[in-house]
């Protein structure tokens, strides 16, 4: 069993609709990622979170410690969102560099 | 302020050959992390280096190994080239404090034939 499971493993979606992606995890973190990866390669970076809630513009990145669950919601979907959204935890005790990653969700948002 | 760069971006070699790719970080960063990416595996942790010295490694063959320099500029090599080294390698750098943001470079995809 993966140690980061995310579903839906892909997400089609209309213009305008609410998304919800979501991440599970089996290990004690100190930090969980969510990245924004678009077709070509380039990752960014969206979400860096140790507990609660964090929004940016139409993004929301919630998580749950004692649940072991983040959730990434995009109000307001654009076709431009299109893309594959990435969770990443940072071991609890584990160097900077050492995430370990979900296999992504790919969205599609049609026009 | 200057992103993550890395060089080349795209690269074909043959088996049993090697490879040595580059990652300059964003000015300031002292931290560079190395991970790979392919279909099969997705995102997985190479290394990480922190002022020059390796600070962290991930579940990979010796043939991979990396340094970093003087100017945090990192390197990454892998020896004799195999099929399955086909993959997107990415670098990230950050300031290096524990669980901070880090910034992604484009990546350099390499193809081996």
């Amino acid at each position: 069993k993966n140690e980061v499971e995310q579903s839906p493993q892909n997400l089609t979606a209309q213009e305008g609709e609410f998304i919800t992606i979501n991440c599970s995890y089996s290990v004690g973190i100190s930090a969980l990622h969510w990245l924004q990866q678009h077709p070509g390669g380039g990752i960014v970076s969206l979400f860096m979170l140790s507990s609660g809630k964090k929004k940016h513009g139409r993004l929301i990145a919630t998580i749950n410690i004692q649940e072991k669950h983040s959730s990434l919601h995009i109000t307001a979907s654009h076709p431009r969102d299109s893309a594959v959204y990435i969770c990443a935890v940072l071991n609890y005790g584990g160097s900077q560099g050492n995430l370990i990653f979900g296999k992504g969700t790919k969205l599609s948002v049609k026009p | 302020k200057a992103g993550v760069t890395q060089t080349p971006r795209y690269l074909i070699k043959t088996r049993g050959q090697q490879v040595t790719l580059s990652c300059s970080p964003i000015s300031g960063h002292r931290s560079v992390s190395w991970y790979q990416q392919t279909p099969g595996q997705g995102l997985q942790f190479l290394f990480e280096y922190f002022s020059e010295t390796q600070r962290n490694k991930g579940n990979f063959p010796g043939r991979f190994s990396g340094r970093q320099f003087s100017n945090s500029r990192s390197e990454m090599n892998v020896s004799t080239l195999e099929l399955g080294d086909s993959a997107l390698y990415l670098c990230a750098s950050s300031k290096g404090e524990h669980g901070e943001t880090q910034y992604f470079g484009p990546g350099t995809r390499l193809l081996v034939l």
